[in-house]
């Protein structure tokens, strides 16, 4: 079956730019994460959604991160007036369960960010 | 001190090679315990849960040690397929979404 999609794959902004990555989580999937993979370092937790509620964003950089899940499927990350150190892998995976259920998670491909 | 720490290696064993990685984690509250094995460029994949009793599967064995907060993997008769990098991912706490990766240790398995 499909698994977890993100577009783009590469994105090259430019400093000041506002970028916009999508997530297709597998069909069904109750949770949504977003993760941030600088080079030589594991991901790092940016956000949380439980269907469209987003639980926790607490490991959002700063307030130019933004990300929803309107609909409780696709969701979108976007990044406002980006910055060079905003360049990284953004991972998102989904997992079946909600919350207070340790599970799988199912990774995209990522998508590669640089700004210049 | 890291919530959860990794020797990142990398490690280089010849085939056929046993090795084995260490992780730390910090918060004595998690519970739920994971291997993830990520290939260059691509995403993480889940490679094993780690169970308090510990579990094998194939020639992965991983085990927990909550006394001293450590999990470990243990790759047995090494192939070149597993040369990847290894991420220990914790839970940050009993009950939560939220998983903790370490940086990864890499391993190497020269022919």
């Amino acid at each position: 079956g499909a698994g977890v999609s993100q577009s783009p794959r590469y994105k090259v902004a430019k400093r000041g730019q506002d970028v916009a990555l999508r997530c297709d989580p597998i069909s069904g999937h109750v949770s949504l994460f977003w993760y941030q993979q600088a080079l030589g370092q594991g991901p790092e937790f940016l956000t949380y959604f439980q269907n469209e509620a987003q639980l926790d964003k607490s490991g959002l950089p700063s307030d130019r991160f933004f990300a929803e899940r309107p609909e409780g499927s696709v969701s979108t990350l976007k990044i406002q007036r980006t910055q060079q150190e905003d360049s990284a892998v953004y991972l998102c995976a989904s997992s079946p369960q909600g919350v207070a259920v340790p599970d799988t998670q199912y990774f995209g491909p990522g998508t590669r960010l640089t700004v210049l | 001190r890291k919530e959860v720490e990794q020797d990142p290696g990398p490690f280089n064993v010849p085939e056929g090679a046993t090795v084995a990685f260490n992780c730390t984690y910090s918060n004595s509250a998690s519970q739920s315990f994971f291997w993830y094995r990520q290939d260059c460029r691509k995403e993480p994949k889940l490679l094993m849960s780690v169970y308090s009793s510990g579990n094998e599967d194939g020639r992965f064995t991983a085990q927990l040690n909550r006394a001293s907060q450590y999990i470990s993997l243990l790759i047995r008769d090494s192939k070149l397929s597993d040369s990847a990098t290894y991420l220990c991912v914790v839970n940050e706490a009993s009950g939560t979404y939220k998983y903790i990766f370490g940086t990864g240790t890499r391993l190497k398995v020269l022919a």
